[in-house]
């Protein structure tokens, strides 16, 4: 079983849809978890850390259910600049980041 | 502020030939990683430099791969001899704290592109 695993998509939805992405890890002793976000041929970003308690940032909010091991991000109001391939990662609390492979996000007009 | 620049963006070379790698972290950050993702895959972690010091090399897939950071500013990895597998892109990311604590983050370099033929 893959340490974090994530649909790839792609997801395709039209500008102003709501759009979600779900993501589980296996490591239960994970300690912390993010979004980053890769556009094409680019550098991954950090999108948003994810806790427990549900974090928000405009129009993405992230949602960790460690109970389940499960990560969401729920992307309103999508934009066509939000096309991109958006990576579950998670952290033991040393250094290494594990990566899920990435789910595909475009949105057309 | 610059950001992390890495050198160079892309590489053709032969099986059997030698590339190396070079990433200029932040200024200042004294933690640098090293993560690849070959075709298909999952970004993976080959390694971390705190300062000059190999923190965690766990993931450095074989002894054809070499990283130093000698005086603890920029950091090299040299594959010799390249092999076929080696091919895709090699980020080097840096961070002020080598802990995933609340507000530290991690910033990546573009990454080079390695194609082995």
């Amino acid at each position: 079983r893959k340490e974090v695993e994530q649909d790839p998509g792609p997801f395709n939805v039209p500008e102003g849809a709501t759009v979600a992405f779900n993501c589980t890890y296996s490591n239960s002793a994970s300690q912390s978890f993010f979004w980053y976000r890769q556009d094409c041929r680019k550098e991954p970003k950090l999108l948003m850390s994810v806790y427990s308690s549900g974090n928000e940032d405009g129009r993405f909010t992230a949602q960790l259910n460690r109970a389940s091991q499960y990560i969401s991000l729920l992307i309103r109001d999508s934009k066509l600049s939000d096309s991109a391939t958006y990576l579950c990662v998670v952290n033991n609390g040393y250094s290494t980041l594990t990566f899920g492979k990435g789910t595909m996000l475009l949105v057309s007009p | 502020e610059a950001g992390v620049t890495q050198f160079p963006s892309h590489s053709v070379i032969e099986k059997g030939q030698t590339v190396t790698l070079r990433c200029d972290p932040i200024s200042g950050h004294d933690n640098l990683y090293w993560y690849r993702r070959v075709m298909g895959k999952e970004i993976k972690f080959l390694l971390h430099f705190v300062k000059e010091s190999k923190q965690d090399e766990s993931g450095m897939p074989n002894n054809r791969f070499l990283a130093e950071r000698t005086g603890g500013t920029y950091s090299t990895l040299k594959v010799q001899p390249a092999e076929l597998e080696d091919s895709g892109v090699y980020f080097c990311a840096s961070s002020s704290r080598d802990r995933w604590t609340s507000g530290n983050t991690i910033y990546f370099g573009e990454g080079s592109w390695l194609t082995v033929v």
